[in-house]
């Protein structure tokens, strides 16, 4: 079945460091993909996403492009800050259907 | 503002106890869903909606019911035959009919099995 897997954590990281977070996904059609973000103790926000094969998602420094070829939705940012401290999830959903598939989730920890 | 609310916050229920979890959106979305997150793990979807009076089981539904019976409220029972309910709970919400499933979260309710 579809699937995502996400690189394990915590990632620790120094502010201003560069930042990579893995993420490949196993669909049998053509998911849009997503990154979201949870803060602690609240919910998921939306970071960004891409629809179709080589977009470009951006929010907030924060990038990731869809390669179909090898099947990633990697995310990355150029400088970190203490504030991007969180947990994100990568995320797939395929043609009409009305569920997203998670991956497990990657905390991230930057520090002063 | 237009959103998705949760409450409460934080609920304690004794074991053998039903417990209800709300959820409202006034963003006129006609899909709406339950998650289920446990420490270190990602989502597992409980229920969903996709419109009034209708849901159907996630990958984990056994032990929870749900109700939709108006558009922007879809409240989840967690019964005493969930074994083991201790968990944060999030709501989400989605419009029908678009392109791609991008979904908005409420803040989440922590239940505590005491």
């Amino acid at each position: 079945g579809d699937s995502v897997t996400q690189m394990e954590g915590p990632v620790t990281l120094s502010e201003e460091a560069f930042l990579t977070i893995n993420c490949t996904y196993t669909a049998t059609g053509y998911p849009s993909l997503f990154w979201y973000v949870q803060y602690p103790g609240e919910g998921l926000q939306l970071l960004l996403k891409a629809t179709k094969a080589d977009d470009k998602g951006s929010n907030k420094g924060f990038e990731a492009t869809y390669r179909k070829e090898t099947t990633s939705f990697h995310l990355e940012k150029g400088s970190v800050q203490v504030s991007d401290s969180a947990v994100y999830f990568c995320a797939l959903d395929m043609d009409s259907s009305y569920k997203l598939i998670f991956g497990s989730g990657t905390r991230l920890l930057v520090r002063p | 503002d237009g959103g998705i609310t949760q409450s409460p916050k934080y609920l304690f229920r004794k074991e053998g106890q039903n417990v209800t979890l709300s959820c409202e959106q006034n963003l006129n979305h006609d899909a709406m869903y339950w998650y289920r997150q446990d420490p270190g793990q990602g989502l597992r979807l409980i229920y969903y909606s996709q419109i009034v009076n209708d849901f159907q089981k996630g990958d984990i539904a056994e032990g929870y019911s749900v109700s939709r019976e108006k558009k922007e409220s879809f409240p989840l029972t967690v019964t005493s035959a969930q074994k083991n309910p201790t968990a944060f709970y999030l709501c989400a919400s989605s419009t029908a009919g678009s392109s791609y499933n991008e979904q908005f979260f409420g803040p989440g309710t922590r239940l505590t099995v005491l």
